[in-house]
């Protein structure tokens, strides 16, 4: 099936230890996204990617880094540095960035910091 | 920096009872789009408003981009069980592509 694949899909990390997510998407997009997203609240776009080894930082960049190696992956680690990083997380893609695209997203990860 | 806001914040009807969540944003868009998640789930896009006072309709729900091309509203008529979830409009300005804040519908049945 083609689709956007994140995981974990639950994940609990400790205070000051980093942890990746992975985003692999089979869509053959050009653009991908990361978001956060907040009990109750909207997305925030964190980063995104309009292309292999670039991306840019989004609304809420600050904590978070990404990588772009290979067109279908697009992993985000959070690091210690982000102060409160429990939320939801959503990977997205499109064809590419830009008006009147779709943007599909993945079944979403859940990060707990204990 | 583009902001897009909707409203009302959160909805519980019951069902058979029409259901309206409104968007508005700062700056004027290229076109918007619209999305539902479902409780537990991941947004999924419903539908895209490109033109100027343009109005789509899915069945039960109907889109509308105003004149100006700042705001937009999506109206559920005869809300069903199967409606409930929360619904993000998402606006494209210069370059990026702006959720707005969403609308969460409850339908008891």
């Amino acid at each position: 099936d083609g689709g956007i694949t994140q995981s974990p899909k639950y994940l609990f990390r400790k205070e000051g230890q980093n942890v990746t997510l992975s985003c692999e998407q089979n869509l053959n997009h050009d653009a991908m996204y990361w978001y956060r997203q907040d009990p109750g609240q909207g997305l925030r776009l964190i980063y995104y990617s309009q292309i292999v080894n670039d991306f840019q930082k989004g609304d809420i960049a600050e904590g978070y880094s990404v990588s772009r190696e290979k067109k279908e992956s697009f992993p985000l680690t959070v690091t210690s540095a982000q102060k409160n990083p429990t939320a939801f997380y959503l990977c997205a893609s499109s064809i590419r960035q830009g008006a009147g695209n779709t943007i599909y997203f993945g079944e979403g990860s859940w990060l707990t910091v204990v | 920096g583009q902001q897009v806001m909707q409203i009302p914040q959160y909805q519980h009807v019951q069902e058979g009872e029409d259901f309206t969540t409104y968007c508005n944003s700062s700056t004027t868009l290229s076109n918007i789009q619209w999305y539902k998640q479902r409780p537990g789930g991941h947004p999924v896009f419903l539908i895209q408003l490109v033109k100027s006072g343009e109005v789509k309709k899915q069945k039960r729900l109907t889109f509308q981009f105003g004149e100006a091309k700042k705001n937009s509203s999506l109206h559920i008529t005869a809300t069903q069980t199967t409606d409930v979830g929360t619904y993000f409009c998402a606006g494209r300005g210069f370059q990026k592509l702006v959720f707005g804040t969403g609308t969460r519908l409850l339908v008891s049945p």
